[in-house]
């Protein structure tokens, strides 16, 4: 049971370049969300969504798109990458009880 | 949103007992008291849920007073591998853009 699947692991983009992180739960979860955690705070929401085609933002959306057109993955695009957005981003897939959370993503823009 | 207030840090020995109480007075009625361990480069792990008096499980108890207003996290004889950021979240069973992660509380636990 492989839970929720980021990908990748590290990434290194130029400012301006755009890029997928990529998210799949195979839990079966109509919840899905993004996060992204900066050194030494706590985690923002950026997108979530509660079903296959249903998307709404979070605390911190601009700069990043997303789309969910299966149960199973929730892609979060950067459209025009800056440095600001440099950070660790978390997926999470959410039961009736918890979220689990994927091994996240660690993005630095340059 | 409820917002959610957690000592910033903690200091604590193996063997002891923690608590770590988290306030969070605009707590609504249809909203729920999750509690989040984070390690080090790994995403925040489920550890307790509860909506009122006391809820226990295997790794910890969870005791909320009948107003609800706060909440108290137990950790019972803790280990050095229990060194982690604790998170109090307030929202819908989902959390889904219901509720947020504060700043948590960062746990040290000491030989």
């Amino acid at each position: 049971n492989a839970g929720v699947t980021q990908t990748p692991k590290f990434q290194v983009l130029k400012t301006g370049q755009s890029m997928t992180l990529q998210c799949a739960q195979d839990m079966n979860h109509e919840y899905m969300s993004w996060y992204r955690q900066d050194p030494g705070m706590g985690l923002r929401l950026i997108h979530y969504s509660v079903g296959a085609g249903i998307t709404d933002q979070g605390e911190v959306p601009n700069g990043y798109n997303v789309s969910r057109s299966t149960t199973e993955d929730f892609p979060l695009r950067l459209l025009s990458a800056a440095p600001s957005q440099t950070s660790v981003y978390f997926c999470a897939s959410s039961g009736r009880t918890e979220a689990f959370f994927g091994q996240g993503t660690r993005l630095t823009v340059v | 949103l409820a917002k959610t207030t957690q000592p910033i840090s903690m200091d604590s020995y193996e063997g002891q007992e923690v608590n770590i109480t988290c306030s969070h007075n605009n707590i609504a009625t249809n909203d729920y008291i999750t509690w989040y361990q984070q390690f080090p480069s790994q995403g925040p792990r489920f550890i307790i849920q509860g909506y009122k008096t006391k809820v226990t499980n295997e790794v910890a108890s969870l005791f909320i007073p009948a107003d609800r207003k706060s909440s108290t996290l137990s950790l019972p004889r803790v280990s050095l591998s229990d060194t982690a950021v604790y998170y109090c979240l307030v929202g819908e069973w989902t959390n889904a853009g219901k509720s947020t992660f504060g700043d948590g509380t960062t746990l040290t636990v000491k030989p």
